[in-house]
């Protein structure tokens, strides 16, 4: 069945380290996206790549960075950078059929 | 009985009845408009979707109005069952196929 990976579903880090959040699709979807959702808020927009070898800033881009080297994969790193970053992660695809969402994974800093 | 009214973070529901659940859209350019339903844990999942071409869309128990003029969206849910109860997001494309996510409903229906 086609769909979205995403891995781990939870996920600890300690303060001050990267840590890389996994999003795999075979849905031969180009766009895929990265959201951020925390307790009792919508979905907010960390990164977006519309083709391979290319991504663009969302609306939270800081503290985290994105690579698209190949199109089944978008993975997420969360930096030292961000300042708060347990949270609710989403990730998503797209074509002209719609869009489609992962499971998400869980990062709780301790 | 419906419970209508602006966008509240809260809808409690008895099963049987009609559900209607209201979202404001920010951007009057956006011409693409999703509902997403949320479980707890999980990733949203799509219910139906609408074009800035038409005013009304019907699905199974689901039905999604938009009106362009007061840039908003709704969102009806007939019969609402226990199943129903989760947190529904309405979703507007805007430029460069991305999505904006409202700041969701949680839905409650009490048996």
């Amino acid at each position: 069945d086609g769909g979205i990976t995403q891995s781990p579903k939870y996920l600890f880090r300690k303060e001050g380290q990267n840590v890389t959040l996994s999003c795999e699709q075979n849905l031969n979807h180009d766009a895929m996206y990265w959201y951020r959702q925390d307790p009792g808020q919508g979905l907010r927009l960390i990164y977006y790549s519309q083709i391979v070898n290319d991504f663009q800033k969302g609306d939270i881009a800081e503290g985290y960075s994105v690579s698209r080297e190949k199109k089944e994969s978008f993975p997420l790193t969360v930096t030292s950078a961000q300042k708060n970053p347990t949270a609710f992660y989403l990730c998503a695809s797209s074509a002209w059929q719609g869009y489609t969402f992962g499971s998400g994974t869980r990062l709780t800093v301790v | 009985g419906e419970s209508v009214g602006l966008h509240l973070p809260t809808l409690s529901v008895q099963e049987g009845d009609n559900s209607i659940i209201n979202c404001a859209y920010s951007n009057s350019a956006s011409d693409y408009f999703i509902w997403y339903k949320q479980e707890s844990g999980k990733g949203p999942q799509f219910i139906i979707d609408i074009r800035s071409n038409m005013d009304k869309r019907q699905g199974q128990r689901v039905t999604v109005l938009l009106n362009k003029t007061v840039k908003h969206l709704s969102l009806q849910i007939a019969a609402t069952q226990p199943g129903d109860s989760a947190v529904y997001f309405c979703a507007e494309e805007t430029s460069g196929s991305r999505l904006t996510f409202g700041e969701g409903t949680q839905l409650t229906v009490n048996p």
